[in-house]
């Protein structure tokens, strides 16, 4: 399983856009790039999922270069709501029973 | 979270007692991993189920923890005298067929021992 390192915390203000990069430099051929949210309490929840160049949803932009070690998730104008753990995972789709392994996360605070 | 119902929300138990959590699958999928979260820690896998079937359980305590997934009814967490240090929230997932787009993960059992 593909090993992710992300940032352990960023700030941000409201209305800006917020990056945050992860870093998988073992990713195998098969492996997708899966991002999930999680609030305090609560479950992860699925935010975005791609294996290269660029996958937009009604959330959030995932930008996946070429070599595809890394992954950058985008967040148009965050709000207040946006206050969260972001994990990056990588694994195979077609692997039945892949135990994701979650890292500590990106911890995302967003200022008024 | 809609679509996986895990129950209960809270659970308190006392030192030695036994913690039964429960996780109902969304519909359709037939596989579920159980994941348990310590404070300000990240989620840290447990074991993952089919129907009748335990396929990895290399995250599973040696002692005290084991889980099943029997062909009718929801997948099951049993603790077995339970200690301080497994409080924690214990969150279920269930996973589509392959190709399927991410896990789906329920709200999560939050488990206290006094």
């Amino acid at each position: 399983l593909a090993k992710t390192t992300q940032p352990i915390s960023m700030d941000s203000y409201e209305g800006q856009e917020v990056n945050i990069t992860c870093s998988h430099n073992n990713i195998a051929t098969n492996d997708y790039i899966t991002w999930y949210q999680q609030f305090p309490s609560q479950g992860p929840r699925f935010i975005i999922q791609g294996y290269k160049t660029k996958v937009t949803n009604e959330v959030a932009s995932l930008f996946i270069p070429a070599d595809r070690k890394s992954s950058t998730l985008s967040l148009p104008r965050v709000s207040l709501s946006d206050t969260a753990v972001y994990y990056c995972l990588v694994g195979d789709l077609g692997d039945y029973g892949q135990n994701f392994v979650f890292g500590p996360g990106t911890r995302l605070s967003v200022l008024p | 979270n809609a679509g996986v119902m895990q129950n209960p929300r809270h659970l308190v138990r006392r030192r030695g007692q036994e913690a039964r959590l429960r996780c109902s699958p969304m519909k359709g999928h037939s596989h579920v991993y159980w994941y348990r979260q310590l404070p300000e820690e990240g989620l840290k896998f447990m074991v993952y189920l089919q129907k009748e079937n335990i396929i990895d359980e290399s995250g599973m305590p040696k002692e005290r923890f084991s889980a099943e997934f029997p062909k009718e009814g929801p997948s099951i967490l049993r603790i077995q005298q339970v200690v301080r240090g497994d409080s924690a929230a214990y969150f279920c997932a269930s996973s589509p067929p392959p190709g399927g787009v991410g896990y789906t993960f329920g709200s999560g059992t939050r488990l206290t021992v006094v």
